[in-house]
């Protein structure tokens, strides 16, 4: 069974630093991997998605990689700002039905 | 264009009653799939529809709760007697269909609260 980690829960930054967001997979027989961003009382946007052939997906500050094989992505943000506040979530796809399988998220606060 | 609808955004229900959940998706789309998430926890998948058509409900409680997608009309999530254990944000997302590679697009979800 599938599961998705992300570690810290949690994460508060100053303005302007550059940052790694961290994700883990269990089962590594994924299709790909998304990255979503989830506003307070809000629903779900999509950042990067991530096939499983590829190594890497880039949009803007943001920046995505995957290691297919050892179960990780990061999630880069550069220079971070007060409006990248919000609660960043990982998901896989493992099945034909493009079930997502997501971890709990990370909230990220950045200081002004 | 306007994105996956879902109403209504706030649903306060007595122990017992029935919840009606709908979710109108994004013109063309004609896949759907329903999440849950509880507090402190992930977005959990529950169903995934076409038109007319149940494809994976896999994640969906066997009791109490249903969905449809009809061929006129939204995608309805029903909660029949609901208990304090079904309060959560449910999430609707569409996609064309296209395969596993297609982006799904999230509506702004349903907060059921049952009292």
């Amino acid at each position: 069974k599938q599961e998705v980690t992300q570690i810290p829960a949690a994460l508060s930054v100053p303005e302007g630093e550059n940052l790694v967001l961290n994700c883990s997979f269990t089962d590594s027989a994924i299709y790909n991997l998304q990255w979503f961003r989830q506003d307070p009382g809000k629903g779900l946007t999509s950042l990067l998605l991530i096939q499983s052939s590829q190594r890497e997906q880039t949009s803007g500050r943001l920046n995505a990689s995957l290691d297919k094989s050892s179960g990780r992505s990061t999630l880069y943000i550069a220079a971070s700002q007060p409006g990248d506040s919000a609660t960043y979530l990982c998901a896989v796809i493992t099945g034909a039905n493009s079930k997502l399988t997501f971890g709990k998220g990370i909230t990220l606060s950045v200081r002004p | 264009n306007a994105g996956v609808m879902q109403n209504p955004r706030h649903l306060v229900r007595r122990r017992g009653q029935e919840a009606r959940l709908r979710c109108s998706p994004m013109k063309g789309h004609s896949h759907v799939y329903w999440y849950r998430q509880l507090p402190e926890e992930g977005l959990k998948f529950m169903v995934y529809l076409q038109k007319e058509n149940i494809i994976d409900e896999s994640g969906m409680p066997k009791e109490r709760f249903s969905a449809e997608f009809p061929k006129e009309g939204p995608s309805i999530l029903r909660i029949q007697q609901v208990v304090r254990g079904d309060s959560a944000a449910y999430f609707c997302a569409s996609s064309l269909g296209l395969g596993t590679n297609e982006k799904l697009f999230f509506g702004s979800g349903t907060q059921l609260s049952v009292l």
